[in-house]
Order: C-alpha cells, then structure tokens, then sequence
C-alpha cells in the first residue's frame, strides 16, 4: 500500500541558509501535518492543512511557513535556519480533516544544521 | 486534551503478552483513548484508538475501564520488533490528528 513520502531524507545545510521538506500524502488523503522531533525529545506538531488551508497552528517559529497545493503535496519552508532547528521533520497524512481517523506519519526528514 | 499518565518503561519477554496501561483521570465524555508508537528514529505509527467500547485489531486489542479513567493497550504475543516508545493519547472526536506526544512508556521486549 502507498505510504506517506518525505523528501528529501536527509539535508545537511548551515546556519542561515534555507530548506525546503516536501511531504506527499497517501492517495486520496486531504488533511496533512507537520511534527518536529528534536534529538531525545517527543514528536512536537507544528503546523496542519486540510483542503489546502491551514487548519491548526502549534509550535511553528516565524521562521518557518508551510503550504499544501492543490495536488494534497505539502511543502515546509525553513529559512535562516539555526543550529537548534537541527531535527527530525515528520510529515503525517489523513482523510477528513478533524474527523476522527487515525494518521500514517512518513519516514522523516533529518535535517542537520551545522 | 485530557493529562495522560504512562509508566516511563516496561520490559517483557518474547512471545507473552505485554500489558501497557495508561491513566487518564479527566478524561471526558467525547474524548477518545488513541495509542501510537515510535520505534526507533521512525514515523509514529497508530495502533488502534476506542471511546469507551474494548476494541480489537491485528495489532493489539485496547481495554477501557468503565468509569474511562484509565487503559491498557495488550499486545498478544510482542515480538522483538514490538520494542518501541508507546504514546496514550487523548483527544476529542473534532482534534483531528494534532498529536501530542509525551511520557510515553518505553518497551523493551527481551529475548
């Protein structure tokens, strides 16, 4: 069965520069979400869409926008990044917006910031 | 959502069942009991979730307490592939899936 796809795996970039995490959603799921995972920690939700508008905001820094287009693909955009944003970023899909469904989180992106 | 509260770790042999229970004090009434699990470095992956019926899937089977107030999430026969961080979470029906993860009980399933 088709999972959740993240990509890139993993990214190296430095200080102040700009990353960009693409996450593509199970077929026929409308409802995407973001969690960060700092090394040691729990996942922690930063951002949700569902029919390309953002439904729910947790804890996302300015510095950080996401979108999701029209084909359900969502993409979260890092800028100025730190070396505290070093992290692993899932991405999770579901059908239904707040419905109660369960989420199928993709494999992640390790993003290290040097 | 309502504070959950698991034990920080448990261990267990191969092959038996593991038992992992899960306080949920003040819970209400159109909250449910969702259980994921992180193996190592991996997606979250949802195990099963219920309101206040027992529920049973390939995975595990989830047994409430009558009064709600607490769970335990039974996985049959664990494996040594079944070692992960285990989250109880409570949330309502409406939440959607913005998951909070935390104090999740660490299994450790020992050959």
């Amino acid at each position: 069965a088709a999972g959740v796809i993240q990509s890139p795996r993993h990214l190296i970039k430095e200080k102040r520069e700009t990353a960009t995490l693409k996450c593509y959603p199970i077929p026929r799921h409308d409802t995407v979400y973001w969690y960060q995972q700092g090394p040691g920690q729990d996942p922690q939700f930063l951002i949700s869409f569902y029919e390309k508008m953002q439904s729910d905001k947790g804890s996302i820094p300015d510095r950080f926008s996401a979108q999701q287009f029209s084909d359900y693909h969502s993409e979260l955009n890092m800028s100025s990044l730190e070396l505290g944003d070093s992290a692993l970023y899932f991405c999770a899909s579901s059908l239904g917006g707040r419905g109660n469904t369960e989420a199928f989180f993709g494999q992640g992106t390790r993003l290290t910031v040097v | 959502d309502a504070k959950t509260t698991q034990p920080p770790s448990m261990d267990c042999a191969e092959g038996r069942a593991a038992n992992l229970p899960c306080n949920h004090s003040t819970i209400s009434g159109n909250e449910y009991v969702y259980w994921y699990r992180q193996i190592h470095s991996q997606g979250p992956q949802y195990i099963i979730h219920g309101l206040k019926n027992n529920e049973t899937n390939e995975m595990a089977s989830l047994i409430i307490t009558e009064d709600r107030k607490s769970s335990t999430l039974i996985l049959p026969h664990a494996t040594l592939r079944d070692t992960a961080v285990y989250y109880c979470i409570v949330r309502p029906n409406n939440a959607g899936n913005m998951l909070t993860f935390g104090g999740g009980t660490r299994l450790m399933v020992k050959p």
